[in-house]
């Protein structure tokens, strides 16, 4: 049973383009949520989160997007640069339980 | 710090044989993830731990798989006997509170 599912495994955008990065879940229980970014040979990291208390989160070029009665999360990446490129995994917590990940997209910018 | 340390980094063994993957995690970290990642599943969490007590492992394959923390600063996962079916890429993650940082990962080859 995939709790939190990220549809598109894979997304091309031209270089200075937004990227927006989708995910969705099916636990309401979720409070916290996660982007994390994976570039080969590395171990996750985490550009952005969200807490459920909010439906927006901006850092930078990264802004988070909480729609709880979609049970729909998004991350979007303006401008984008080519270091962006990158697999992203979208992660979800209650309380002190387990982190639980999507199956990740993994995002090319074209030069 | 220097962060989540898993050992070894790369690891190629033969079918049948035991295989320990090691990890510290981040001093003062009081949970403990073990993930595998693969194409199909992504991040797949194996098992975790609270203050050393493992609390899920309901994500652990097979009676071939264990994972221990006899303390705060130490954890490992041993197959055996390992399988080809057991290549993949695994990651030691630990929290404090929401964030969970990861390691580099051990690819584990089973030839």
């Amino acid at each position: 049973d995939q709790q939190v599912k990220q549809n598109s495994p894979s997304l091309s955008v031209q270089e200075g383009r937004i990227s927006i990065l989708n995910c969705d879940y099916t636990n309401s229980m979720f409070d916290y949520f996660l982007w994390y970014k994976k570039y080969p040979a590395e171990g996750p990291t985490f550009p952005i989160s969200i807490s459920s208390i909010k439906d927006k989160n901006e850092d930078g070029r990264f802004t988070v997007f909480l729609n709880k009665s979609a049970k729909h999360l998004s991350l979007h990446i303006v401008p984008s640069q080519p270091g962006d490129s990158a697999v992203y995994f979208c992660a979800a917590n209650f309380g002190n339980e387990k982190l639980t990940f999507g199956t990740g997209t993994r995002l090319t910018i074209i030069p | 710090d220097a962060g989540v340390i898993q050992s070894p980094r790369h690891e190629v063994t033969e079918m049948g044989q035991e295989v320990t993957l090691r990890c510290k995690p981040i001093s003062g970290h009081n949970s403990l993830f073990w993930y595998r990642q693969t194409m199909m599943r992504g991040l797949e969490l194996l098992i975790y731990f609270n203050n050393n007590v493992p609390i899920d492992d309901s994500g652990m394959p097979e009676d071939r798989f264990s994972a221990k923390m006899p303390n705060a600063s130490f954890s490992t996962l041993k197959i055996q006997p390992s399988e080809p079916r057991d290549s993949a890429v695994y990651f030691c993650a630990s929290r404090e509170n929401t964030e969970a940082f990861f390691g580099q990962g051990t690819r584990l080859t089973v030839v």
